[in-house]
């Protein structure tokens, strides 16, 4: 049975800082895993996908990269702005449809 | 575009009320699921549906029905609402299996509800 953990649960960090946040998965032989953002109240916002077979995606500051066989995924994000505060998760694909979350990264850039 | 849509965005039920959470998207997705979102629990697979007229139970369906009548539509339905169904509740879609290349799912807004 997949398992996701994500660390820390939540981090503070001053404006202009690259950061890293972590994702970790107990079976190394996923599909995919998916990179979610979700604000306060809010759904879920897919950020970024990487398949299996691919290293690392990116999308303009957001870079993720995928070591199945070390079981981890990490979301690096360049420059960090107060607009990139809200909880970060992520999910790897088991099976041919369930979504297998994180609990989520709660993530405060602060101005 | 509206992509994925759920209402009620909010409701309260009585332990032992019954109600529908609605689901629709407009992007001819073949693939939908139901999740709810519980603190410390993450997120967790209710039912899922690859297309119309097929559906399947996830991690957590008891006390959950559901039924895929059109492509469009996928609701949830709580026949008996307990307090434990208290939760925010999520449906994402698909265009082809989550496994496949480059499949992304699409999350709606929530739905959240209160059983008392």
């Amino acid at each position: 049975k997949q398992e996701v953990t994500q660390i820390p649960a939540a981090l503070s960090v001053p404006e202009g800082e690259n950061l890293v946040l972590n994702c970790s998965f107990t079976d190394s032989a996923i599909y995919n895993l998916q990179w979610f953002r979700q604000d306060p109240g809010k759904g879920l916002t897919s950020l970024l996908l990487i398949q299996s077979s691919q290293r690392e995606q990116t999308s303009g500051r957001l870079n993720a990269s995928l070591d199945k066989s070390s079981g981890r995924s990490t979301l690096y994000i360049a420059a960090s702005q107060p607009g990139d505060s809200a909880t970060y998760l992520c999910a790897a694909i088991q099976g041919a449809q369930k979504l297998v979350f994180g609990q989520g990264t709660r993530l405060t850039i602060n101005p | 575009n509206a992509g994925v849509t759920q209402t009620p965005k909010f409701q309260v039920l009585k332990t032992g009320q019954s109600m529908t959470l609605q689901c629709a998207q407009d992007m001819n997705h073949e693939y939908m699921s139901w999740y709810r979102q519980d603190p410390g629990m993450g997120l967790r697979l209710i039912h899922y549906s690859v297309g119309a007229g097929i559906t399947d139970q996830g991690e957590v369906p008891n006390g959950y029905n559901v039924s895929r009548s059109t492509t469009e539509d996928f609701p949830l339905r709580l026949l008996s609402a307990a307090p434990s169904q208290t939760s925010v509740y999520f449906c994402a879609s698909s265009p082809t299996p989550l496994r496949g290349a480059r499949t992304e799912a699409f999350f709606g807004q929530g739905t959240r509800l209160t059983v008392v």
